[in-house]
């Protein structure tokens, strides 16, 4: 089945110490996305690409980093995580100028201990 | 004031009872209107999608969006346990990015 896969599912590191969270998509789309959900919270947009072309939220702190090497694979780099980063990590998919219809991964726990 | 606001719950029925789930926004250029449900530790899924005004029915779930009061509802009929789960919304305005709404949690009771 065609799908949104994000390794890994659950995260523990460090204070400061780098991870690097990755999505991949069988669905061919465009645009892929990364959302951030703290506990009991909306997921908060980070940022999204459309093919190579990368769009940062104007909120997302610099810590937040992603790669797109290619159309199905998409990194989430976090260079030094904080207790505050501590949350789930969804990747989405969808067509373009398909906002509407976002295919959202089972997302990664995270941990910053 | 937050663009999407939405009842956080939690909310508890019986098996068989009308699940009602409600979201007020303030941006008037919304116009796709989506229901996400997301279970314990998994990524949301789209449940339901209206574009406008209007109302949509599949199954036992309804959508209505009203855009003049700018609220939107679903109501899940006959719930069911496996009904369990938060309940998103989100609306966009045609461009990439949804706004979502903080999720209001379900129990329905065997």
């Amino acid at each position: 089945d065609a799908m949104v896969i994000q390794n890994p599912r659950y995260q523990v590191t460090q204070f400061g110490k780098p991870v690097t969270l990755s999505c991949s998509q069988t669905l061919n789309h465009n645009v892929m996305y990364w959302y951030q959900q703290k506990s009991s919270q909306a997921p908060k947009l980070l940022f999204h690409y459309y093919d190579k072309d990368f769009n940062n939220e104007a909120d997302t702190p610099d810590n937040f980093q992603s790669r797109r090497p290619n159309t199905s694979f998409c990194f989430l780099d976090i260079r030094s995580p904080g207790l505050g980063d501590t949350a789930m990590y969804l990747c989405a998919t969808s067509r373009p100028h398909s906002a509407d219809t976002q295919y959202f991964g089972p997302g990664t726990r995270l941990t910053v201990l | 004031q937050k663009e999407v606001e939405q009842d956080p719950g939690p909310l508890s029925v019986p098996e068989g009872a009308i699940v009602s789930l409600n979201c007020t926004y303030s941006n008037s250029a919304f116009q796709y209107f989506m229901w996400y449900r997301q279970y314990s530790r998994k990524g949301p899924e789209l449940l339901m999608y209206t574009y406008s005004s209007g109302n949509k029915e599949d199954g036992r779930f309804t959508a209505q969006v009203d855009k003049s009061s700018k609220y939107i509802s679903l109501f899940i009929r006959d719930s069911q346990p496996s009904d369990s789960a938060t309940y998103l919304c989100a609306m966009s305005t045609n461009d990439y990015k949804l706004s979502f709404g903080a999720g209001t949690t379900v129990t329905v009771r065997a």
